[in-house]
């Protein structure tokens, strides 16, 4: 069973924009969330990550926001550009110290229109 | 730069071959990791590393094993191929454990078993 479920395997947005990809997970023993971008023929690239002691995390145009009690999690992109098109999996964690030992989401596929 | 290599881009192997696939990162990186990806399941934990000599099953350790004897080359090993194992293989690197160390990932192997 999916333990972190992305339901919109895709998206599409003007730029300018803003961008929101939504992420669900089922496991309350989640307490680390992380963001990758990944590009056709490459591999993912780390994006942003959040605890589960914050709601909310920014980095430049980034933000990731936290509702634990919904078991939700969002990405928001803010503005959206052309070069944002990618794929987009969330991923969480269970412990601190086991980074790298993620459950991933499906991936949800923006594309970002001039 | 955090370089992951894979030693081959595609691959295409008949059932029950013994294939392997190469991985080499070259930052010095303790943690290393396997990881497949499918269309509508995103990436999915095969096996990880820790230290050398170390290895670890991730979630779908089945018909895989893996090999480290040196810090900067993780191995995976299929040892009798079915067609179930056609996937995008990737391998990361991490520099620590805790849940924010980013994982660096290579270009990944599109393996094909017919």
């Amino acid at each position: 069973d999916q333990q972190v479920k992305q339901n919109s395997p895709s998206l599409s947005v003007q730029e300018g924009r803003i961008s929101i990809l939504n992420c669900d997970y089922t496991n309350s023993m989640f307490d680390y969330f992380l963001w990758y971008k990944k590009y056709p023929a490459e591999g993912p690239t780390f994006l942003i990550s959040i605890s589960s002691i914050k709601d909310k995390n920014e980095d430049g145009r980034f933000t990731v926001f936290l509702n634990k009690s919904a078991k939700h999690l969002s990405l928001h992109i803010v503005p959206s550009q052309p070069g944002d098109s990618a794929v987009y999996f969330c991923a969480a964690s269970g412990a601190y110290n086991q980074g790298g030992k993620l459950i991933f989401g499906q991936g949800t596929e923006l594309s970002v229109k001039p | 730069d955090v370089k992951v290599t894979q030693s081959s881009r595609y691959l295409v192997k008949r059932t029950g071959e013994k294939v392997f696939l190469e991985c080499v990162q070259d930052m010095d990186h303790e943690n290393m990791f396997w990881y497949r990806q499918d269309p509508g399941l995103g990436l999915r934990l095969i096996y990880f590393s820790y230290d050398v000599k170390m290895k670890e099953k991730g979630d779908i350790p089945e018909g895989y094993s893996v090999s480290r004897e040196k810090k900067e080359r993780f191995s995976l090993i299929l040892e009798s191929a079915s067609t179930n194992q056609t996937s995008m293989y990737l391998c990361a690197s991490s520099f620590s454990r805790t849940y924010n160390s980013p994982l660096h990932f290579g270009n990944g192997t599109r393996l094909t078993v017919t």
